[in-house]
């Protein structure tokens, strides 16, 4: 069965950076995009990008743009979110999300968030 | 890019209503549209997808209608279980989500 297991929750300084794992398994891993969404507590699901874990394109969304970089590694079919210059604004949870069918689509399969706080 | 407005933002019911929540998009994004029902530390589950289809094992008192701008998640008649928060996405042009409906017993 799919499973998307991400990293575990992390503390961070305003400044610093971010980086989330989400291992998959259960299928094959080059053949589907994968999300990032977040959710700010208490707030609603905001996109944030987008990847091709078989060649390793990305779309972002504009308000991420500059701060955002996801990558992959196909040896371990685990993509990676990396969110730079945080801020307390980034304190959310973060999750991965593999579409079912094409590029843009929904999200059929989420791992289980990792929260991130942002705080000094 | 595409706006989606939920409405109501937050619902009172009872077991055995029927509850409709609608989504309106910004633009036409055909029937590029999904809903997710969310319960508290959890993430989203897929309920519906392409508007109308309902997705495997999800209960059939769940079904969504709608194309274009305009669409609905209708719940024939509530279960305790069903008492979360709702969002529409459409994945017409990127993606975009819906501000959520907080679903919750009268």
């Amino acid at each position: 069965q799919v499973q998307l297991v991400q990293s575990g929750a992390e503390v961070k300084k305003p400044g610093a950076s971010m980086k989330i794992s989400c291992k998959a398994s259960g299928y094959n891993f080059l053949n589907y995009y994968m999300h990032w969404v977040r959710q700010v507590p208490g707030q609603g699901l905001e996109w944030m990008g987008i990847i091709n874990p078989s060649g390793g394109g990305t779309t972002y969304a504009q308000k991420f743009q500059g701060r955002v970089t996801l990558t992959r590694d196909t040896s371990t079919s685990t993509v990676y979110m990396e969110l730079n210059s945080l801020r307390s604004e980034d304190t959310a949870v973060y999750y991965c999300g593999r579409i079912r069918r094409g590029k843009w689509s929904y999200i059929g399969y989420w791992g289980q968030g990792t929260l991130v706080t942002v705080s000094s | 890019a595409i706006q989606l407005t939920q409405s109501p933002s937050s619902l009172s019911a009872s077991v055995g209503d029927r509850v409709t929540i609608t989504c309106r998009a910004s633009q036409d994004v055909s029937g590029a549209l999904a809903w997710y029902q969310q319960k508290p530390g959890k993430a989203p589950k897929l309920l519906i997808y392409d508007a109308s289809s309902l997705e495997s094992g999800v209960p059939s008192r769940f079904s969504g209608s709608g194309s274009g701008t305009d669409f609905t998640l209708t719940i024939s008649s509530l279960q305790p279980e069903d008492f979360a928060t709702y969002y529409c996405q459409q994945f017409n042009s990127y993606l975009t989500f819906g501000q959520g409906t907080k679903l919750e017993i009268k």
